[in-house]
């Protein structure tokens, strides 16, 4: 099956600080879609992103599907943005297939 | 917008009881939810499909008889993890897609997840 690695696997920030979140996935995939787990477990999506750039707030995400990576971008982080963020695709009809994730800490 | 419950969020028993997670969703029908195992510190992983009134499909590793999934009506489903083991100690998470309209990418809607701990 498709293989999905995020990386870093952890990262500890200063607040204030920026940060690049990588995801690279072997093959071509449907729907990436980047997520953030927060400290509760709930999910919470971030961005719809098969290719391209969007941008909301601090955050924004660009995909590029041709050379199979997307790339989350964090900046002036804030202690609100710990947890675990994860990018995942869909196989087949509204399967999930999830990252390795990346989990990050923000310190005040 | 859309909302989908679980209930219990947290739950403990003792080895070899069964424990039974619900998931809801609130003011929509789903016809199909999954249900996801998150390992501590690890990712979330597909255990099975849940399809209202008939039989719920498994991906490959997972137990159809430890696991017993129900999907009574459209809006309720069921997760009954038998004679539990402190191995089947796991964040359990459902989702549900949306109905037409409701979401943009047809990105779907988690629930807040269930934690179960089995001493």
């Amino acid at each position: 099956g498709i293989q999905v690695e995020q990386s870093p696997p952890d990262l500890i920030l200063q607040e204030g600080a920026n940060s690049t979140l990588r995801c690279n996935f072997s093959d071509s995939v449907n729907n990436l879609q980047w997520f953030h787990q927060n400290p509760w477990g709930q999910l919470i999506n971030l961005f719809y992103i098969p290719s391209g750039t969007k941008q909301n707030g601090r955050l924004s995400a660009t995909t590029v599907a041709t050379e199979r990576y997307s790339l989350l971008y964090i900046s002036s982080s804030q202690t609100t943005d710990s947890g675990v963020y994860f990018c995942a695709f869909t196989s087949g009809t509204y399967k999930y297939i999830f990252g390795t994730g990346t989990r990050l800490k923000v310190l005040a | 917008g859309a909302v989908v419950s679980q209930h219990p969020s947290r739950v403990i028993c003792k080895s070899g009881t069964s424990v039974k997670i619900e998931c809801r969703s609130l003011d929509f029908q789903a016809t199909t939810m999954f249900w996801y195992r998150q390992f501590p510190k690890q990712s979330l992983m597909l255990m099975a499909t849940s399809n209202e009134g008939s039989k719920a499909t498994y991906e490959q590793g997972v137990e159809k008889d430890k696991f017993l999934i129900n999907h009574a009506s459209l809006t309720l489903s069921t997760l009954t993890v038998t004679s539990a083991h402190p191995e089947d100690s796991s964040f359990y998470i459902c989702s549900a897609p949306p109905p037409p309209g409701l979401a943009e990418h047809n990105e779907q809607f988690f629930g807040p997840g269930t934690r179960l701990t089995v001493l």
